[in-house]
């Protein structure tokens, strides 16, 4: 149980273009759904929590009308980068907390590869 | 700001031996503590939790103690596999938000 997925695995974009990329927890509901961004060699970052049916919350740094975050359903958030560029080539991972659980329990999808020519 | 450093970017073992890494951090009082695995392109795989009440933890070959007055968590594996090689986080967690570390690439040697 406690299967996260994330579509697509990888995407090689043109600048300028947008992305989006889907988080699903498949067999359990969650509230919350965290997004991060991982460079080569480094930790991953905490990007913005997204809410079910409320606006997600960005970390400093994030420009939240770059990175729209949808969570329009308690299976389903997604992730658009806008207008991307080179720098925004990153492996972006989301996770998700099920529904009625303890704070500290999150679930990783396996992350989606984005490369922005 | 929270800092979370961990030993070494990478560490090499003997198969056979116990690996031991390092989770240090500063500025922050996490209720908690989490260690994950991560496989080359993939996401994070929990592994262990540890409270800030608690001293130590074990799960199978794994090992986890936590000391806040050091502000440090250790992280053992016992009779370690070629398996085992994997980049291994440490995660403070606080509230409803987490913040990791740099991670230790382990590679243990058959």
């Amino acid at each position: 149980g406690a299967v996260v997925s994330q579509h697509p695995s990888r995407v090689i974009c043109k600048s300028g273009t947008s992305v989006k990329i889907e988080c699903r927890s498949l067999d359990f509901q969650a509230t919350t759904m965290f997004w991060y961004r991982q460079f080569p060699k480094q930790s991953l970052m905490l990007m913005a929590t997204s809410n079910e049916g409320s606006k997600a919350t960005y970390e400093q740094g994030v420009e939240k009308d770059k990175f729209l975050i949808n969570h329009a359903s308690l299976t389903l958030s997604t992730l658009t980068v806008t207008s991307a560029h080179p720098e925004d080539s990153s492996f972006y991972i989301c996770s998700a907390r099920p529904s009625g659980s303890l704070s500290w329990e999150q679930y990783f999808g396996p992350g989606t590869r984005l490369l922005v020519l | 700001s929270q800092k979370i450093e961990q030993n070494s970017e990478a560490l090499n073992i003997q198969e056979g031996k116990t690996a031991t890494l390092t989770c240090n951090y500063t500025n922050y009082s996490p209720a908690y503590l989490q260690w994950y695995r991560q496989d080359p392109g993939r996401g994070p795989v929990f592994l262990l939790l540890i409270r800030e009440n608690e001293k130590e933890k074990r799960k199978e070959r794994l090992k986890v103690t936590f000391d806040t007055t050091l502000k440090q968590s250790l992280f053992h594996i016992t009779a370690s596999q070629p398996a085992d090689s994997a980049t291994y986080l440490c995660a403070l967690a606080g509230g409803n938000q987490f913040y990791f570390g740099t991670g230790t690439s382990l590679t243990v040697i058959p």
